[in-house]
């Protein structure tokens, strides 16, 4: 099973808004709504940050929101922050493979 | 407070065996699947183990299917991964994690725990 595709970097400015991308296929990201997002800090363990494609966890902050439109799905973060300068990973449940599949992540600098 | 606590990983030399563990507290371990996910140096995040919460059925990614093995102990709130036939491409922190969802699949892991870290190496 191949890793779902993201690109390898996203940056902006403080205050803009800035969205990753996570591609797949009709297995996985396009035929499930079963998509998650992670955000992981350096050394530190990932952190669910939206799950079942568009659903934030408690005590996520709402200026983190996801979306999907086919076989590609999208985590935006708006109002972007220094603290939210970090690595970013997308999952999916797929049909090919259990129990599931990762992003290729996506590190977000904050300029 | 909800917890995972990975056992100490090590070094261990190629063709070698590890078992980690993972000690749950803070919520009803019986009631959750849940997975070991690892990470290798400067690399993404992998799936590597799966596991229902009655301990079956248990799933493998093809990288480590018929080396690493997934078991639980409900009756000790522990998750454990057998590692045997260790190899250099094993190296990586490995995480404990839980389904966000008692008594479904995992989906998505809401609880991880801080990662420990095996280094297959002579």
């Amino acid at each position: 099973q191949s890793a779902l595709t993201q690109p390898a970097s996203v940056s902006g400015s403080p205050g803009q808004s800035i969205t990753i991308s996570c591609s797949g296929t009709t297995s996985d990201v396009g035929g499930y709504n079963y998509v998650s997002w992670y955000q992981q800090h350096p050394g530190k363990a990932p952190k669910l940050i939206i799950y079942d494609v568009s659903h934030r966890p408690s005590g996520v902050s709402n200026r983190f929101s996801g979306s999907k439109s086919g076989n590609t799905a999208s985590l935006t973060i708006s109002g972007l922050q220094a603290e939210d300068e970090a690595y970013y990973f997308c999952s999916s449940f797929t049909i090919t493979s259990n129990p599931g599949v990762f992003g290729t992540g996506t590190k977000v600098t904050v300029l | 407070e909800v917890q995972l606590l990975e056992s100490t990983g090590g070094l261990v030399q190629p063709g070698g065996s590890l078992r980690l563990s993972c000690a749950a507290s803070g919520f009803t371990f019986s009631s959750y699947a849940m997975s070991w996910v690892r990470q290798a140096p400067g690399k993404g995040l992998e799936w590597v183990s799966a596991l229902s919460p009655g301990g079956s059925p248990s799933y493998h990614a093809d990288s480590v299917k018929g080396r690493f093995t997934v078991s639980r102990d409900n009756s000790k709130n522990t998750l454990y991964l057998q590692m045997d036939s260790l190899r250099a491409d094993d190296t990586a922190v490995y995480y404990c994690a839980r389904a966000r969802e008692s008594h479904a699949w995992i989906y998505s892991m809401d609880v991880w725990g801080r990662g420990t870290t095996v280094t297959v190496s002579s």
